[in-house]
């Protein structure tokens, strides 16, 4: 069965501090992605990753940085937490398919509140 | 870089009876998909269909392709309380990227 993991479903830090979320994925995914869900706003595309240290800015990368050292796993990193960056953060990895995108598998999503 | 749009935004029906969600977008499309999200949780994926296909089923679930009007739909007959979610749209944008709509909350009445 399909994997996509996240290290916490609930997180809360503090204002400057940096924070790290992780993903991994068991499917041999290439493509990896990053979301932030806000309410009334939808998904929203942070960073993704076609393959192992690279990476690709997505609609809203400010504030935010990625990692990915190995395939299976790609780390979203807030450099100095803001209130505004309080959120729901989705992970997701599809294979590669060419020209049209692939399904998308989900992890279970982490709910960061920045104080 | 909104695409995919879904109407309504809420929906409210009684248990048993069929719920219709639409999607429109904007510019041409080689698939589209359909997820739902339980509250509070990750996105599951229901179905793709691609552009050169009209109707999907899978199981409860319908989804129609039109592709000269730029909309989509997604039917889930006899409803039930666990279909009681968010559903999205998502067409693909380009290099493996897909774009979100925001989402028909469906709310499954007793």
């Amino acid at each position: 069965d399909v994997k996509v993991t996240q290290s916490s479903r609930y997180l809360v830090k503090r204002t400057g501090e940096k924070v790290f979320l992780e993903c991994v994925q068991d499917m041999d995914h290439e493509n990896m992605f990053w979301y932030r869900q806000d309410p009334g706003l939808g998904l929203r595309l942070i960073y993704f990753s076609y393959d192992v240290k690279m990476k690709e800015k997505g609609d809203i990368p400010e504030g935010y940085s990625v990692s990915r050292e190995k395939k299976e796993r790609f780390s979203l990193i807030l450099e100095s937490a803001s209130t505004n960056q309080t959120s729901m953060y989705l992970c997701a990895s599809s294979s590669i398919s060419g020209r049209a995108a692939d399904t998308q598998y989900f992890g279970p999503g982490t709910r960061l509140t920045v104080l | 870089s909104q695409q995919g749009e879904e109407d309504p935004q809420a929906l409210s029906i009684q248990e048993g009876e069929n719920a219709t969600m639409n999607c429109s977008y904007k510019t041409s499309i080689n698939n589209l998909q359909w997820y739902r999200q339980n509250s509070g949780r990750g996105l599951v994926h229901l179905i793709l269909i691609r552009s050169n296909e009209r109707e999907k089923h899978s199981g409860r679930l319908r989804v129609t392709l039109d592709t000269s009007k730029k909309s989509s739909s997604l039917l889930i007959t006899a409803s039930r309380a666990a279909d009681t979610a968010s559903y999205f749209c998502a067409t693909d944008a380009g290099d493996d990227k897909i774009i979100f709509g925001k989402g028909t909350r469906l709310h499954i009445l007793p």
